[in-house]
């Protein structure tokens, strides 16, 4: 069936560092690829998405490429805030089926 | 996107109680999910509750424990029966929306310890 495989974690990083968190999926036909990210002591809040190959998400600094060929959404920040500090799950939804990665948790420090 | 809410946010029950989950969205919708994510793992379904018909349960949960309830297209109920302490887990509320193709929106999480 369909899986998402994310980089496991932690990952700590100093602020304004570069941030790759890596995503892989398997999946059969179109799926919709996500980010969801989870601060400490909420729920999951939608970061950004992708619809289609080649598409492009972005939302607060964060992109993610839907990369067919690679099978792959990887999210990347150019400049990292304590304030990034969370758990970030890659996802994917094909035909209502929503399948999660195991969750990267990344610490930010000053 | 959609606003979700969720009461309690979290509560500490005592072993053998049941406790039920209210889910709000702001608006209707057809498909209602509640997840558990255990402490420092992912989020698994259990089950897809949608209006006028029966919840349906993923593999290892059971009605009998997970009873749901969707009255409307804007309310949903999951309880937690008989519990243990196993079933210390954040509990989260999910509906599904047309956004440039379906995407998945979450409440804030129930919080449940069980002593």
């Amino acid at each position: 069936g369909d899986s998402v495989t994310q980089m496991e974690g932690p990952v700590t990083l100093s602020e304004e560092a570069f941030l790759t968190i890596n995503c892989t999926y398997t999946a059969t036909g179109y799926p919709s690829l996500f980010w969801y990210v989870q601060y400490p002591g909420e729920g999951l809040q939608l970061l950004l998405k992708a619809t289609k190959a080649d598409d492009k998400g972005s939302n607060k600094g964060f992109e993610a490429t839907y990369r067919k060929e690679t099978t792959s959404f990887h999210l990347e920040k150019g400049s990292v805030q304590v304030s990034d500090s969370a758990v970030y799950f890659c996802a994917l939804n094909n035909n209502n089926d929503m399948r999660f990665g195991a969750g990267t948790r990344l610490t930010v420090k000053p | 996107s959609a606003v979700i809410s969720q009461k309690p946010s979290r509560d500490i029950c005592q072993r053998g109680t049941s406790l039920t989950i209210q889910c709000q969205v702001d608006s209707q919708v057809t498909m209602m999910f509640w997840y558990r994510q255990q402490p420092g793992q992912s989020l698994t379904l259990i089950a897809t509750a949608n209006q006028g018909s029966e919840a349906t349960y993923e593999s290892g949960f059971v009605i009998d424990k997970f009873p749901i309830s969707r009255p409307n297209l804007t309310f949903s109920t999951l309880t937690v029966s008989n519990l243990s302490p196993e079933d210390s887990s954040i509990y989260l509320c999910s509906v599904l929306r047309q956004d440039r193709g379906y995407t998945q929106y979450f409440g804030p999480g129930t919080r449940l310890t069980v002593l």
